[in-house]
């Protein structure tokens, strides 16, 4: 099985900064990377796909990079309503595991 | 649009069957997508349980150690999952999600329907 690792498990900051969250994988996966946004009690909103598409309606601030094992997702100039948890998740191949989260946190 | 509505018992008793049903709106689960399980415990991460193509091909994760299965009714528009052998720690939310495309990404998900395994 591919393991996803993300980091940091959570982080503090401030609207208006910027942030950056990793995901590496233990073994290379090409470009099979999704980002994905979770506010509480509400299902996850598809942000990233390909490691690098923006998903349809989600604003450019969001931005997804990297391939073969180390992947990144960079949010510019932090909204109040970005501050929520996030996650990685590698569909190159079955089991499609999930990162362990990252929650973004208002300072 | 695409929805999705997962149904099935809020509680269910430990060592019985988990059989949660997806009923999908606004597109065709016999489309060239793969229909996807993922569940989340309680203050926990997001955990892949499984997905299923319209053929009937399925893959699932093995820490869940041959307990699930997974069908899918094209004439009925859902598909459904079923989890035996019920612990604790199968208690939380199950989300049914639509993986589209090549990158399988999952674009669209139900409200998702809380578990709670205790007798």
């Amino acid at each position: 099985d591919i393991q996803v690792t993300q980091s940091p498990s959570s982080l503090s900051s401030s609207v208006g900064d910027t942030v950056t969250i990793t995901c590496r994988t233990s073994q290379k996966i090409n470009s099979y990377l999704n980002w994905y946004q979770q506010k509480s009690g509400k299902a996850p909103k598809l942000l990233i796909y390909g490691a690098l598409s923006l998903q349809n309606g989600v604003p450019s601030r969001f931005r997804g990079t990297g391939s073969g094992t180390e992947f990144s997702l960079t949010i510019t100039s932090l909204e109040p309503e970005d501050f929520a948890t996030y996650y990685c998740q590698q569909t190159y191949t079955a089991p499609r595991a999930f990162g362990q989260g990252t929650m973004v946190e208002l300072k | 649009q695409v929805q999705l509505q997962e149904s099935g018992p809020g509680l269910v008793r430990p060592s019985g069957t988990l059989s949660l049903t997806c009923d999908v709106s606004g597109g065709a689960v016999g489309s060239t997508n793969w229909w996807t399980w993922v569940r989340q415990p309680p203050g926990k991460a997001l955990e892949w349980i499984g997905e299923i193509y319209h053929l009937g091909t399925t893959n699932s994760a093995p820490s869940l150690q041959g307990r699930v299965g997974m069908s899918i009714d094209k004439p009925g528009n859902q598909f459904s999952l079923t989890l035996t052998s019920l612990t604790a720690a199968d208690t939380g939310i199950y989300y049914c999600a639509r993986a589209k495309g090549v990158t399988r990404n999952l674009d669209s998900w139900g409200q998702g329907l809380p578990v709670i395994v205790s007798s």
